[in-house]
């Protein structure tokens, strides 16, 4: 069971918005930075969001994340079904000194 | 562009020593602000962290692997190595490496900015 806390699975149909959030401590999402991932099928995982609501350069502004006390929230509008994919958070912990991964939360676009 | 690559045995018997090296293109290991770590997928599972290191050799490990795990590192072949020992069929995962952003040294910012493509390792004798 992960530290970080996320829902198994999400669903919602093409063009609709989705919301999965992550769920940790205060020693971790609470007093760190959160980063979000997609890991298509058979592929790495590639970040999508980091310092809790940055994308990286070729990254959709489909995708945004947000942060607020000990949760996180990665937002995805208008989608696709190429971004059937599982999403992954993940963050520092401050009192542990390791890293925390949520458990995954897979994405259906119906 | 930086790349990382992951090499080593697919296979590793039961009890033996599961040796890994992620080989880093593109980018020095050297970065000060920069950590270099091992994470794993088992099987249809999530994402599990091992440890990652700094190329002064500071590094931090999972506790729950501390006690089997080696993380090093190599500057002068800009690579970094995991050695997991007496390992077990629960072992048997795709073992990724990535970058993590620490510009303080001691904490990360943000965790996996690079993910090298994974290796399968398969513990079975």
């Amino acid at each position: 069971q992960s530290v970080l806390t996320q829902p198994p699975s999400v669903s919602a149909a093409p063009g609709q918005k989705v919301t999965i959030s992550c769920s940790g401590s205060s020693s971790n999402i609470g007093s760190n930075y959160v980063s979000w991932y997609q890991q298509l099928p058979g592929t790495a995982p590639k970040l999508l969001i980091y310092d809790s609501d940055t994308r990286p350069s070729g990254i959709p502004d489909r995708f945004s994340g947000s942060k607020s006390g000990t949760s996180a929230t990665l937002g995805i509008t208008g989608l696709q079904t190429g971004d059937e994919a599982d999403y992954y958070c993940g963050t520092w912990d401050s009192s542990l000194n390791v890293v925390l991964f949520g458990g995954g939360t897979k994405l259906t676009v119906l | 562009q930086l790349q990382l690559q992951e090499s080593g045995p697919g296979l590793v018997k039961p009890s033996e020593t599961l040796s890994l090296t992620c080989t880093v293109s593109g980018g020095s290991i050297s970065s000060s602000s920069h950590y270099w770590g091992w994470i794993r997928q088992p099987p249809g599972k999530g994402l599990e962290w091992i440890g990652s290191i700094y190329y002064s050799g500071t590094a931090y490990y999972n506790p729950s692997l501390k006690s089997r795990v080696t993380i090093s590192v190599d500057t002068s072949k800009n690579h970094f190595s995991l050695r997991l020992s007496s390992v077990t069929a629960s072992d048997t995962a795709l073992y990724y490496c990535a970058r993590h952003y620490s510009p303080s040294g001691t904490s990360f910012r943000s965790i996996g900015g690079y993910w090298g493509q994974g290796t399968l390792v398969t513990v079975s004798s």
